[in-house]
């Protein structure tokens, strides 16, 4: 059974302090990807990395894609109230008859106070 | 476009009823998913459908059933609900293309079993 494990599981902290989130298995993904959930809303991509190694930027967010292709990183720097949420990876891994399967990690809930 | 629907947006009901969500996208995908949230859990994988005929089951299809009669409809009912089926449901779309694509999430339905 493949398992996605994220720690930590929840981190409260002041604004303008950086952060880093981490996604560790010990399977291989063909792909991983990173979503943010708000309350009451379902998740939202923020980006999928493919290649091991790989490093992604989205404005403030940086995501790093493990040589190995099992675990990936989000850091956060100088984290803004708005980037409060419920932040998911999700694997991709050969499944059936389905050509791939997303494996949810159970998320890290982060607020950022003002 | 609203992209994926789902009603109803939470509903309350007594163990032993039936019940069927539903779950509407107009983005014309050919792979739709219906997974469950609970705290600590992460998102679990119920059923899924690759293309408009097809289903398959997920990791956690036990109690539940789903049919693809059309692209765009994917409902999943419950035929006789028991509290532990007490959730938050997602359904999701996507455009597939193996181990890169984007999952697209509707805003899912609160159900409370008693």
């Amino acid at each position: 059974t493949q398992l996605l494990e994220q720690s930590p599981q929840f981190l409260s902290i002041q604004e303008g302090e950086n952060l880093t989130v981490y996604c560790n298995s010990s399977s291989v993904f063909s792909s991983l990807q990173w979503y943010r959930q708000e309350p009451g809303e379902g998740p939202v991509l923020l980006v999928t990395v493919v290649t091991g190694g790989e490093v992604k930027k989205l404005k403030r967010l940086t995501f790093q894609f493990g040589d190995a292709r099992k675990d990936s990183s989000l850091h956060i720097t100088a984290a803004q109230p708005g980037d409060t949420g419920l932040y998911l990876c999700a694997g991709a891994f050969p499944f059936m008859d389905s050509n791939y399967q997303l494996i949810w990690g159970a998320g890290t809930k982060l607020i950022i106070k003002p | 476009i609203a992209g994926i629907t789902q009603a109803p947006t939470s509903q309350i009901l007594a163990a032993g009823r039936r019940m069927t969500l539903r779950c509407t996208q107009d983005m014309r995908h050919n792979a739709m998913y219906w997974y469950r949230q609970d705290l600590g859990l992460g998102l679990r994988l119920i059923h899924y459908s690759n293309t408009a005929g097809t289903t398959g089951k997920g990791e956690v299809p036990d109690g539940y059933s789903v049919s693809r009669a059309n692209t765009d409809d994917f409902p999943l009912t419950l035929a006789s609900a028991v509290p532990s089926q007490t959730s938050v449901y997602f359904c999701a779309s996507s455009d597939r293309q193996a181990g890169t694509d984007t999952q697209y999430f509707g805003p899912g339905t609160r159900l409370t079993v008693l």
